[in-house]
């Protein structure tokens, strides 16, 4: 099983700051990362799959980079709406499993 | 627009089984493999397992032993049945679809909302 390890647990930011949250993979995935946002309550919400790609009707200032196994997700400005819990999933091989999370909150 | 509905009992008790059902409305089963994903409280998420359209069906090997997935297309539905409940099966319960038609390791684009349920006495 490939355990993902998302780092840092938890990020505090403002506003209108840039955001880079990061995903390892403890073996290679090629691109084969997806990114997710939540919010408290509601499911997950896909933003990129295969490591670049943005998902239907997600903003600009959601980007995805990496391949193997380090990938990066960068929200370029903090919207308010962006303060949420990350995830990042993988489809390399089975099962599939998910990181831990990334917690962006407002300082 | 595709949307899933998650139905079933909120609490089940130790050593029964929980059984899941995911309605699909606002478009066809064909093509997809349909899948259950959960989230213990607090936690993250864990992939289940899915079931092609057809049939065929692919499981976590964490939870094998204990799960089967089936469907139903002519009532646009699929389920979950989890036997041998301990309190480490409490947790938000997810039906997804996958991003992409034809793929079962695929992103998940399109859950529902979710149901919790609890494991205890």
């Amino acid at each position: 099983e490939i355990v993902l390890t998302q780092s840092p647990a938890t990020l505090s930011l403002s506003p209108g700051e840039r955001a880079t949250l990061s995903c390892r993979a403890s073996q290679s995935v090629s691109i084969y990362l997806a990114w997710y946002q939540q919010k408290p309550g509601q499911a997950p919400r896909l933003l990129i799959y295969d490591a670049s790609n943005r998902a239907t009707g997600i903003p600009t200032r959601f980007s995805g980079s990496g391949s193997g196994t380090d990938f990066t997700l960068t929200i370029s400005s903090l919207e308010p709406e962006d303060f949420a819990v990350y995830y990042c999933q993988h489809r390399g091989n089975w099962p599939l499993t998910f990181g831990g999370g990334t917690k962006v909150e407002i300082k | 627009q595709v949307q899933l509905q998650e139905s079933g009992p909120g609490l089940v008790k130790p050593s029964e089984t929980l059984s899941l059902t995911c309605t699909v409305s606002g478009g066809s089963m064909n093509n997809y493999y349909w899948t259950w994903i959960r989230q213990p409280p607090g936690k993250g998420l864990e992939w289940i397992g899915y079931i092609y359209y057809s049939g065929s069906t692919h499981y976590n090997p964490s939870l094998e032993s204990r799960v089967t997935i089936s469907v139903d297309t002519s009532n646009n539905q699929f389920s979950l049945n989890l036997r041998s409940l301990t309190a480490a099966d409490t947790a938000v319960y997810y039906c997804a679809r996958p991003y992409r038609e034809l793929l079962g390791n695929d992103a998940f684009d399109i859950w529902g909302q979710g149901t919790m349920v609890t494991v205890s006495s």
